[in-house]
């Protein structure tokens, strides 16, 4: 079965310090991986995703996130953040295909003080 | 970008009675629309998905009598969650997959927050 793993459940930085939040997917197949942000009181935005090609991705805002298949991971990085990154950050794993189901990791909670 | 609304925004209701959520893509064609359930402080755990003109299948665990799921039409979805109790109180997410994309990527909705009395 999927499944995603946000190993960071709650991160505070302070502004310009650089980011990283790890995901660990599990998928007997070719998968396709997206980060989505919800900001407070928003709906959930795609921020970058991968599908094929360069496993380093770039997204809005700043933000990347590199594929590393060997260690089924997605991690999602930002050199310097800022306050407005203060959100909450969704990996999320679907199989390659129409018909899959996007599946979500727990979420990781990050709070930016200016 | 495509976007997909929700309607209600929140409703509050009496426990028992029921509540129609709408989902629907305003720029797009949906094959495919997704009912999410998130609880404070956690992530979105998938509850159905619906195919347009066809029955919805439901995650296991969902009771689907209870949270009944229409696709008619290919910009609109509806989730009623019948005979409301507090413990369906929750924030309700629709998210819709664009028909003509290759990428099959998803947008969501705003989300319906539902609480029961």
């Amino acid at each position: 079965a999927q499944s995603v793993s946000q190993h960071n459940h709650h991160v505070i930085l302070s502004e310009a310090a650089s980011l990283e939040l790890g995901c660990n997917y599990s998928y007997g197949g070719t998968v396709n991986l997206f980060w989505y942000v919800q900001y407070p009181g928003q709906h959930l935005q795609l921020l970058l995703k991968y599908f094929s090609g360069d496993p380093l991705v770039k997204g809005i805002k700043g933000f990347e996130a590199e594929f590393i298949k060997s260690k089924f991971s997605f991690n999602l990085r930002k050199p310097s953040v800022q306050w407005s990154d203060t959100a909450e950050y969704f990996c999320a794993v679907m199989g390659s295909g129409g018909y899959n189901k996007l599946i979500f990791g727990a979420g990781t909670r990050l709070a930016v003080h200016p | 970008g495509a976007v997909v609304s929700q309607h209600p925004s929140w409703v509050i209701c009496k426990s028992g009675t029921s509540v129609k959520i709408e989902c629907r893509s305003l720029d797009f064609q949906a094959t495919t629309m997704f009912w999410y359930r998130q609880f404070p402080k956690q992530s979105l755990m998938l509850m159905a998905t619906s195919n347009e003109g066809s029955k919805a299948t439901y995650e296991q665990g969902v009771e689907k009598d209870k949270f009944l799921i229409n696709h008619a039409s290919l910009t609109l979805s509806t989730l009623t969650v019948t005979s409301a109790h507090p413990e369906d109180s929750s924030f309700y997410i629709c998210s819709a997959r664009d028909k003509s994309g290759l990428n099959y990527e998803q947008y969501f909705g705003p989300g319906t927050r539902l609480t029961v009395t």
